[in-house]
C-alpha cells in the first residue's frame, strides 16, 4: 500500500531563510506526487506536482520540489521565506497506472518568524 | 470563473442525526472528490464521482455516501452521526476522470464544510 511521510509536524524558519519541508513516499513504482498548501479556514491549493516528467518541479509562490527516486523523496523548498508562507503544507501521492486513491501526508505547519 | 462552492460552511448536528453536504464544482468540471480532514487522522479520501458515477472510494463505513447530479453538483451524506465524524469536509473538482487525472489537471478545492457533532 502506498504511504507518504512528512517529517516534522511543525517547522519554524526566519523570514528570508530557506524553507525545507520533507516528504518521503513508499511505493514500488514511482508515483504521482503533489504538494498542497492550506491557509487557515481554507481549502487546499496546489503548489506543484510531479508526474514523471522533469525531476525538478517548479510551482507557484517560488516553491519547488525535487523528485529523487533513489531516496523516495519529494522535498519542498523555497530559497527565501515570506511571512505569507505561513500555512500548513501537505504532500500527497497517487500510484501511477490507473485509477487510484490519493493518500495525503499528515501535514507540516510552517511558521515564519519576522 | 467561479471556484468550488461548498455549502453550508459550518454545521452543528446532534449524534444520531444525518447530514447532507453540497459541493458545486467549477463550471465545466465533471469530477468531484470528497475528503475528510481531522486533527487526528489528517486528510482522508472519501470518494470520487465522475459523470454521476462513483469511480473510487476510500475506507469509510457505509454511513458515508454520496452522489453526483447531471449538472456535476455533488452531495455527500452521513447518516447516524457519531462524535468522531466532526471534521472539515473538503470537496475538490477537476476536469479529468479518476483520481489521477483529476489531480493531474489540478484539482481545485472548496473552502470546506466544518461539521461539528455534539
Amino acid at each position: 500500500a502506498q504511504s507518504v511521510t512528512q517529517l516534522g509536524s511543525h517547522v519554524s524558519v526566519s523570514e528570508g531563510a530557506l524553507v525545507l519541508l520533507r516528504c518521503n513516499y513508499s511505493s514500488s513504482v514511482p508515483p504521482y506526487l503533489f504538494w498542497y498548501v492550506q491557509y487557515p479556514n481554507q481549502g487546499l491549493q496546489l503548489l506543484l506536482k510531479y508526474t514523471s516528467a522533469a525531476t525538478l518541479v517548479k510551482g507557484i509562490n517560488g516553491f519547488e520540489a525535487e523528485f529523487k527516486k533513489s531516496e523516495t523523496s519529494f522535498h519542498l523548498t523555497k530559497p527565501s521565506a515570506h511571512m505569507s508562507d505561513a500555512a500548513e503544507y501537505f504532500c500527497a501521492v497517487i500510484p501511477s497506472g490507473g485509477y487510484q486513491k490519493v493518500t495525503f501526508g499528515t501535514g507540516t505547519k510552517l511558521q515564519v518568524i519576522p | 470563473k467561479a471556484g468550488v462552492t461548498q455549502t453550508p460552511r459550518y454545521l452543528i448536528k446532534t449524534r444520531g442525526q444525518q447530514v447532507t453536504l453540497s459541493c458545486s464544482p467549477i463550471s465545466g468540471h465533471r469530477s468531484v472528490s470528497w475528503y475528510q480532514q481531522t486533527p487526528g487522522q489528517g486528510l482522508q479520501f472519501l470518494f470520487e464521482y465522475f459523470s454521476e458515477t462513483q469511480r473510487n472510494k476510500g475506507n469509510f463505513p457505509g454511513r458515508f455516501s454520496g452522489r453526483q447530479f447531471s449538472n456535476s453538483r455533488s452531495e455527500m451524506n452521513v447518516s447516524t452521526l457519531e462524535l468522531g465524524d466532526s471534521a472539515l469536509y473538503l470537496c475538490a473538482s477537476g476536469s479529468g476522470q479518476g483520481a489521477i487525472r483529476a489531480m493531474n489537471t489540478e484539482a481545485f478545492f472548496g473552502q470546506g464544510t466544518r461539521l461539528t457533532v455534539v
